[in-house]
């Protein structure tokens, strides 16, 4: 069974620094892997799709890469913004259909102005 | 496009009340589906369908009925409400094209 790891837990950063997330994964058959932003109380809005094929995409100031060989996603955003502040989960597709998704827990990321 | 929509926002139920959470796309995605979230335990899925007339269980079906008679409608039923069943509900679609998976506002249910 599918499992999805986020590590860290939880990180401040100052304004304007860069940062990696990152993401690990237990089943390498995956057909793709997300990235998402959800802000409190909010729904989750997809950020960044990897499709199995593909080693990494990238939208303005984030970039996120797969590794499926070893099981890791990382997302890098460039000169964090205080906007930025937000939980960000990943999730690999799970098993049943490739539209089910197994989440991380996530990392909530708080950038101080 | 209106994307994923849920009703209601907002709802308190009382142990053994049935209900149920409506869950609409515009999109004409084929996939649908229902996540629950909880602290500690992330999002997990509970139902799923690739299509209408189709659904299938996901992680966490149990107290849970789902059926799909269009391609837009996903409703999730509530057969007789629990405390255990105090979360966030998440409505997802996505098609098979490119599946980036596009998430509703949430339901925050409570039970007493």
């Amino acid at each position: 069974k599918q499992e999805v790891t986020q590590i860290p837990a939880a990180l401040s950063v100052p304004e304007g620094e860069n940062l990696v997330l990152n993401c690990s994964f237990t089943d390498s058959a995956i057909y793709n892997l997300q990235w998402f932003r959800q802000d409190p109380g909010k729904g989750l809005t997809s950020l960044l799709l990897i499709q199995s094929s593909q080693r990494e995409q990238t939208s303005g100031r984030l970039n996120a890469s797969l590794d499926k060989s070893s099981g890791r996603s990382t997302l890098y955003i460039a000169a964090s913004q205080p906007g930025d502040s937000a939980t960000y989960l990943c999730a690999s597709t799970g098993g049943g259909s490739q539209g089910n998704l197994i989440f991380g827990k996530g990392t909530k990321l708080s950038v101080k102005p | 496009n209106a994307g994923v929509t849920q009703t209601p926002k907002f709802q308190v139920l009382k142990t053994g009340q049935s209900m149920t959470l409506q869950c609409a796309q515009d999109m004409n995605h084929e996939y649908m589906s229902w996540y629950r979230q909880d602290p500690g335990m992330g999002l997990r899925l509970i139902h799923y369908s690739v299509g209408a007339g189709i659904t299938d269980q996901g992680e966490v079906p149990n107290g849970y009925n789902v059926s799909r008679s269009t391609t837009e409608d996903f409703p999730l039923r509530l057969l007789s409400a629990a405390p255990s069943q105090t979360s966030v509900y998440f409505c997802a679609s996505s098609t098979t094209g490119v599946p980036r998976t596009y998430f509703g506002p949430g339901t925050r249910l409570t039970v007493t």
